[in-house]
């Protein structure tokens, strides 16, 4: 199974939005609403910060948003700040052989 | 508060053996599906295997099928990756991730810190 492809690395300034792409299959990302999104800090274990395309965990902040579009979903982060510098995952569930596959990740610098 | 916490990682020779433990607290955990995810240094996350709650259902990555054996003691809240003939390329940092599954969604929602193996002669 293929990983899904994302960016390399996207930057935005301060209370700027950018948005990072994830692009797999029709038999991934196109075909279940199971997408999430993960923050990783250096050193530190990801965080769920959006599950099922574009619901958000209790705690995690409105700037954060999901959607999807045919085998592409999209993480858009608004009104960005310097604490969300971090590397951000997409993951999505898939019916191949092996239930799960990662993007590549992206890496976000905060300008 | 949920918490999951991996041991059993350190320094193995290639062709060795490790056997990674996650212990699970704050949740029921005979009632969540589990998976093993790795990180290569430097790398992406990369999955690994899962375990259904009861553990009757087995999945692993092409890359560790036939090496790689994931257990689960629902008595003792414990998760347990097996690693045989291990590789240079299997060094990663593992972690141990929560299933979360209801009728409309299926995510990983809770991850442990890591445990660093590290195949090397």
């Amino acid at each position: 199974q293929s990983a899904l492809t994302q960016p390399a690395s996207v930057s935005g300034s301060p209370g700027q939005s950018i948005t990072i792409s994830c692009t797999g299959t029709s038999s991934d990302v196109g075909a279940y609403k199971y997408v999430s999104w993960y923050q990783q800090h250096p050193g530190k274990a990801p965080k769920l910060m959006i599950y099922e395309v574009s619901n958000r965990p209790s705690g995690v902040p409105d700037r954060f948003s999901g959607s999807k579009s045919g085998n592409t979903a999209s993480l858009t982060i608004s009104g960005l700040q310097a604490e969300d510098e971090a590397d951000y995952y997409c993951s999505s569930y898939t019916s191949s052989s092996t239930p799960w596959v990662f993007g590549g990740g992206t890496k976000l610098t905060v300008l | 508060e949920v918490q999951l916490v991996e041991s059993g990682g350190g320094l193995v020779q290639p062709g060795g053996s490790l056997r990674l433990s996650c212990a699970a607290s704050g949740f029921t955990f005979s009632s969540y599906e589990m998976n093993w995810v790795r990180q290569a240094p430097g790398k992406g996350l990369d999955w690994v295997s899962y375990i259904s709650s009861s553990g009757s259902t087995k999945y692993y990555a092409d890359s560790v099928k036939g090496r790689f054996t994931i257990s689960r003691d629902n008595a003792k809240n414990s998760l347990y990756l097996q690693m045989n003939s291990l590789r240079a390329e299997d060094t990663a940092v593992y972690y141990c991730a929560r299933e979360y599954r209801s009728s409309t969604s299926r995510t990983f929602d809770y991850w442990g810190q890591g445990t660093l193996v590290t195949v090397s002669s």
